[in-house]
């Protein structure tokens, strides 16, 4: 099966800088990547996903990018804002079914 | 629109109890998704229903844990007998029609195993 895996495991930035999160998968197959963000008590909410035909993707502060030779993506978050502060987590899908990293702690310091 | 709901949020258990929990997911959504996640990892699939057929149960523990999805609407997932380890949070997720779309999740129930 897929395996993700995710880092760091923690972050903080101070409040306006950036944040980057990266992720590795194994199985070349896999071919759609999304991007969760879980706050404390509440199920995971999607923020950004992005395609295996797809090197780039942009949605205001957040962007995605995917290297399909080194099976790797990572999260861009620009101008940190205290509600930014959150678990992130990376996935991968392949043969229908969605494998999650470990998660990234992500502190925004005021 | 209304989200996906999730019945209890909280439950405390003793080893070799039974406990079941219980899923509504967004109205229409064909596809609907058991997740287990343990305390500081990401969530793993257990099982996903395709209306109220069985798509992928290839992680569901079958010795202790089952679920069903009646109707192609709610779905329940139980546990026969608890062990320890079974401790996390059980998240339900729906999506309009299969994994390419959107998963939109419930808030989890809270399952602690004494």
């Amino acid at each position: 099966g897929e395996n993700v895996e995710q880092h760091p495991s923690t972050l903080s930035v101070q409040e306006g800088d950036s944040a980057v999160i990266k992720c590795t998968y194994s199985d070349s197959a896999s071919n759609y990547f999304p991007w969760y963000k879980q706050e404390l008590g509440k199920g995971p909410q999607l923020i950004i996903d992005i395609r295996s035909n797809v090197g780039e993707k942009k949605d205001q502060r957040i962007a995605v990018t995917l290297n399909k030779t080194a099976k790797h993506f990572s999260l861009h978050i620009t101008e940190t804002q205290p509600e930014d502060s959150a678990v992130y987590f990376c996935a991968a899908l392949n043969d229908y079914k969605l494998s999650f990293g470990a998660g990234t702690t992500v502190t925004v310091r005021a | 629109e209304a989200g996906v709901a999730q019945s209890p949020r909280y439950k405390i258990i003793e080893k070799r109890q039974s406990v079941a929990f219980w899923c509504n997911p967004i109205s229409g959504h064909a596809t609907l998704y058991w997740y287990q996640q343990i305390l500081g990892q990401g969530p793993k699939l257990l099982i996903q229903f395709q209306n109220n057929g069985v798509v992928d149960d290839s992680q569901l523990p079958k010795d202790r844990f089952s679920a069903e999805r009646l109707k192609g609407v709610d779905s329940t997932l139980k546990i026969q007998p608890a062990k320890l380890e079974d401790s996390a949070v059980y998240l339900c997720a729906s999506s309009l029609k299969g994994t390419y779309n959107e998963q939109f999740f419930g808030p989890g129930t809270r399952l602690t195993v004494l």
